[in-house]
């Protein structure tokens, strides 16, 4: 299956500690996304990138989260000190960076970040 | 903020019946896309409409376009209680990056 992977699939943490997500884009993907869904809520950008570059992260917070996709290995959205308003759902998407006119997203699964 | 705004919020309608979602959105775009999530799932892409398009069809999707007052319908026809999810729009603000509206969630009474 070369689909979006996520994991973990759900991640509990305790305030203050360090929460690490991974994405790994369908073969061949060069683009990836994170966005941030809370319940009953669509999904919020965050960050955009490409293999080494980060193109867009204008819907990141400035402290505490980071994001980055390096040359081997999957994506990486890390947040540090964790604060309850932090749980959500982030999900991930790929694409194939072929235009703008073509920019179809393939999503992850998500990963549900619950923090006590 | 979200680039694109869905209406309603909400919908619900017998299987059978149409169901007809609306997006609107601020910026000039290249490309607008509907997007379905299936509750606590990933979302899956539905179809994609260019900006020099008026009108997609796929399957019993049929899409939209009016750039002049940067707004799109999704209709689906002849619903099922398996379209009940939420749906979202999504807009590439004239660049790769993709922002999606706040969704509507529609639900197919068998």
């Amino acid at each position: 299956n070369a689909g979006v992977m996520q994991n973990p699939r759900h991640l509990v943490r305790r305030r203050g500690q360090e929460a690490r997500l991974r994405c790994s884009p369908m073969k061949g993907h060069s683009h990836v996304y994170w966005y941030r869904q809370l319940p009953e809520e669509g999904l919020k950008f965050m960050v955009y990138l490409q293999k080494e570059n980060i193109i867009d992260e204008s819907g990141m917070p400035k402290e505490r989260f980071s994001a980055e996709f390096p040359k081997e290995g999957p994506s990486i959205l890390r947040i540090q000190q964790v604060v309850r308003g932090d749980s959500a759902a982030y999900f991930c998407a790929s694409s194939n960076g072929q235009g703008v006119t073509n920019e179809k997203l393939f999503f992850g699964s998500g990963t549900q970040l619950s923090v006590l | 903020s979200q680039q694109g705004e869905e209406d309603p919020q909400a919908l619900s309608i017998q299987e059978g019946e149409n169901a007809t979602m609306n997006c609107s959105y601020k910026t000039s775009i290249n490309n607008l896309q509907w997007y379905r999530q299936n509750s606590g799932r990933g979302l899956v892409h539905l179809i994609l409409i260019r900006s020099n398009e008026r009108e997609k069809h796929s399957g019993r999707l049929r899409v939209t376009l009016d750039t002049s007052k940067k707004s799109s319908s999704l209709l689906i026809t002849a619903s099922r209680a398996a379209d009940t999810a939420s749906y979202f729009c999504a807009t590439d603000g004239g660049y790769q990056k993709v922002t999606f509206g706040t969704g509507t969630k529609l639900q197919v009474i068998p």
